[in-house]
């Protein structure tokens, strides 16, 4: 079966660090663009970060750029979100996601298969 | 940065037609995803590349894209159709990924 499965979210205050995983089972992961999409309580989506499939390429939103890094180890299957200085507005359900992609005439970027999500809060 | 523009609500009765739509600047030069999502669970790609479904997908699910805007419509809406609608384009002069605000879309 194809699925992403999250983890690594938690409660952490304000300025600290969080790492989330995203296993990946059902398809070649090495073939295939994978990115971060976060969800704020009650609000819409937001994309966070991609990653080219050997981690050549990679693309943040403004809002976290240098202080999220995206990786993957296609060898272990896995997706991770290195998430430092984290801010209050940081707190959100994080879904890691798998990237159709075409840069050739209209380029597009969609995302074809979700995990479930896991909540990361940022609290004092 | 490139602004995608949903009405944040659309209602409908059973069995009739509800259209979604989806505003930005030339849109129509672009390719639009839509994504489905029901309350707490995890987004589902229901049209891609302004007009193609996802294996799985109902005909009922179809989308359109021209202009400055894009529709997705759901034909004969049936109560499993109540959820949040996203529409999505890559901006590849900023390599930003767009989402729209999203529609809960209400069947009545």
């Amino acid at each position: 079966e194809v699925q992403l499965a999250e983890s690594g979210g938690g409660l952490v205050q304000p300025g600290g660090s969080l790492r989330l995983s995203c296993v990946t089972s059902g398809f070649t992961l090495a073939t295939y663009w994978m990115t971060w999409v976060r969800q704020a309580p009650g609000k819409g989506l937001e994309w966070v970060a991609n990653v080219k499939q050997d981690a050549s390429e990679k693309y943040y939103v403004d809002s976290v750029r240098g202080r999220f890094t995206i990786s993957r180890d296609n060898a272990k299957n896995s997706l991770y979100l290195q998430m430092n200085s984290l801010r209050a507005e940081d707190t959100a359900v994080y879904y890691c996601a798998r990237a159709r992609v075409r840069v050739i005439g209209v380029p597009y970027w969609y995302f074809d298969l979700w995990g479930r999500g896991i909540l990361v809060a940022v609290s004092s | 940065s490139y602004v995608l523009t949903q009405p944040p609500s659309v209602s409908v009765a059973p069995g009739q037609t509800a259209r979604v739509t989806c505003g930005g600047n030339n849109i129509g030069r672009k390719s639009v995803h839509w994504y489905q999502q029901k309350p707490g669970q995890a987004p589902v790609l229901v049209v891609y590349d302004d007009s193609d479904r996802p294996s799985g997908i109902p005909e009922r699910f179809s989308g359109s894209n021209s202009g400055n805007t894009a529709t997705l419509t759901i034909s004969r809406v049936e109560a499993g159709d109540e959820a949040d609608y996203y529409c999505q384009v890559w901006d590849s002069s900023s390599d930003l990924c767009i989402f729209g605000g999203g529609t809960t879309l209400t069947v009545l």
